[in-house]
């Protein structure tokens, strides 16, 4: 079936560094992605989220931008800090599927070197 | 804590018994699921319930499994005959009402251990 895909499994910075952490999807119906921060022996933490009627939506030092054309989300990290490390999954649904079912990717571990 | 709380935290299980796990999504959040998650993988969709109504269910939910949620607030999801392969963080996640609210709010798992 139709799923979703990270480009790097690890991806290491330093301490104060933008971090970009990339996703492509297959799923054309897709119109819904969220980002989410997984620490160890910890459930997904909601960071930021983005529908396909937009480009890009900003947060608190994290950014998402969405290219439609050719399937890629990424999700943008300013000024990384240790704290920001743990594993970053992207996730997407649909409307034809109600919303009720949330693909994940296979996640990039991001670790943050002081 | 008013976020989703899972319980327990952790199981360790000898193969063939069977066990139960317990959610308690965020107060008034209707709409509840269950995620299964491996090492290094990301989370994948088990099952969903809309208050007491269980509206979808995965191709991964074996007959082994099954989940309740009978008064549309805590569900439980049982594993019968457990098998080593069933080892894995079970996640719950919960999201409003709201149709437009489609970020779901995850507990922080049980973490099963089959042996």
């Amino acid at each position: 079936g139709e799923s979703v895909g990270l480009h790097l499994p690890t991806l290491s910075v330093q301490e104060g560094d933008n971090s970009i952490i990339n996703c492509a999807y297959s799923n054309s119906a897709s119109d819904y992605f969220i980002w989410y921060k997984q620490e160890s022996g910890k459930g997904p933490q909601f960071i930021i989220d983005i529908r396909s009627n937009m480009d890009k939506r900003q947060g608190q030092r994290v950014t998402v931008l969405l290219n439609k054309t050719v399937k890629h989300l990424s999700l943008q990290i300013a000024a990384t800090q240790p704290g920001d490390s743990a594993v970053y999954f992207c996730a997407e649904t649909a409307e034809n599927s109600g919303y009720s079912t949330l693909t994940f990717g296979k996640g990039t571990m991001l670790l943050v070197s002081p | 804590d008013t976020g989703v709380s899972q319980d327990p935290r952790h199981k360790i299980t000898k193969r063939g018994q069977n066990v139960t796990f317990r959610c308690d999504p965020i107060s008034e959040h209707n709409r509840l699921y269950w995620y299964r998650q491996t090492l290094g993988q990301g989370p994948e969709f088990l099952t969903y319930f809309q208050n007491e109504a269980q509206l979808e269910k995965s191709r991964l939910l074996s007959d082994r499994f099954s989940a309740e949620r009978p008064k549309g607030s805590f569900s439980t999801l049982e594993i019968q005959r457990t098998e080593q392969g069933d080892s894995a963080m079970y996640l719950c996640a919960s999201s409003p009402r709201d149709p437009l609210a489609l970020s779901r709010y995850f507990g922080p798992g049980t973490r099963l251990t089959v042996l």
